[in-house]
C-alpha cells in the first residue's frame, strides 16, 4: 500500500459525459501528479501540482482539466469524454517537486461507452 | 519517434537467471525512474536515478548519463519479478515525463 488513495476504482460512463477522478497523496507529501494509461499510447504524463500551484503540464487535453485543494488532495476533471479517453488514470505523489520518488494510487480505470 | 526506448520488449525467463532490461533516452534528463506495474494494474516505483548505481534486494538499476542509458538488472529471478518494467524520465526542466513502452517479463518456475 503506497498510501495514495484514489476513487472511484471504476467508472464507466457515455461520450460527451463528464467525470471527476480523485486523488488524496500520502501524508505529507506536497506534490500531485497525473498519469494516464492507455492500451495504444501507453503512459503518458499529464499534470503536476505542487502545494496547490500548477508546476508542470504536459499531454493533457483542453477538455481535462485539474486542481489541488489547501487539503492537497487534487481532482481530475474530464469533459465531453470520447471512446478514446477511456484509460486507467494514475496519481501519484511526492513529498515536494524536482527529482523526487513518487507513490502511485491503485489508479482509477475510466470506460468511455 | 519515442524520447525513450526499452528492450526488449518481451522476455522469458528460467526461475534463478540473471535479468537485464535496458533503456536508452534522448533527452537531457534530471531523473530516471524505473517502475513495475504488475498483471492487476498497480504501479509501483523500483528506483529514482540521476546517476550511478542503487540497489533495493536483488533488483540493482544503472545510469551512464553520457550515453544516456540506463538498466535494470534482477538477481536470482522468481516467478514473482513477473510483470512489466518501465524506464521513464523526466527532462532536464523538470516539465515534462517520457515513458517507455515498457518490458514485459515472464519468469517460469
Amino acid at each position: 500500500d503506497s498510501g495514495v488513495t484514489q476513487t472511484p476504482k471504476h467508472l464507466i460512463t457515455a461520450t460527451g459525459q463528464r467525470v471527476t477522478l480523485r486523488c488524496s497523496p500520502r501524508s505529507g507529501d506536497l506534490s500531485v501528479y497525473w498519469y494516464q494509461q492507455s492500451l495504444d499510447q501507453g503512459l503518458q504524463f499529464l499534470i503536476q501540482y505542487y502545494n496547490g500551484e500548477e508546476r508542470a503540464k504536459g499531454n493533457i487535453l483542453e477538455r481535462f482539466s485539474a486542481q489541488q485543494f489547501p487539503d492537497l488532495h487534487s481532482e481530475l476533471n474530464l469533459s465531453s469524454l470520447e471512446l478514446g479517453d477511456s484509460a486507467l488514470y494514475f496519481c501519484a505523489s511526492s513529498v515536494a517537486t524536482g527529482g523526487r520518488e513518487q507513490y502511485f494510487g491503485p489508479g482509477t480505470r475510466l470506460t468511455v461507452t | 519517434k519515442n524520447e525513450v526506448e526499452q528492450s526488449p520488449q518481451n522476455l522469458t525467463a528460467q526461475e534463478g537467471e540473471f535479468i537485464t532490461i535496458n533503456c536508452s533516452y534522448s533527452v537531457g534528463i534530471s531523473a530516471l525512474h524505473w517502475l513495475q506495474q504488475h498483471p492487476g494494474g498497480g504501479i509501483v516505483s523500483l528506483f529514482m536515478l540521476s546517476s550511478g548505481k542503487k540497489k533495493h534486494g536483488r533488483l540493482i538499476a544503472t545510469i551512464n548519463i553520457q550515453e544516456k542509458h540506463s538498466s535494470l538488472h534482477i538477481t536470482a529471478s522468481h516467478p514473482r519479478d513477473s510483470a512489466v518494467y518501465i524506464c521513464a524520465v523526466r527532462s532536464q526542466s523538470g516539465n515534462q515525463f517520457y515513458f517507455g513502452t515498457g518490458t514485459s517479463l515472464t519468469v517460469i518456475p
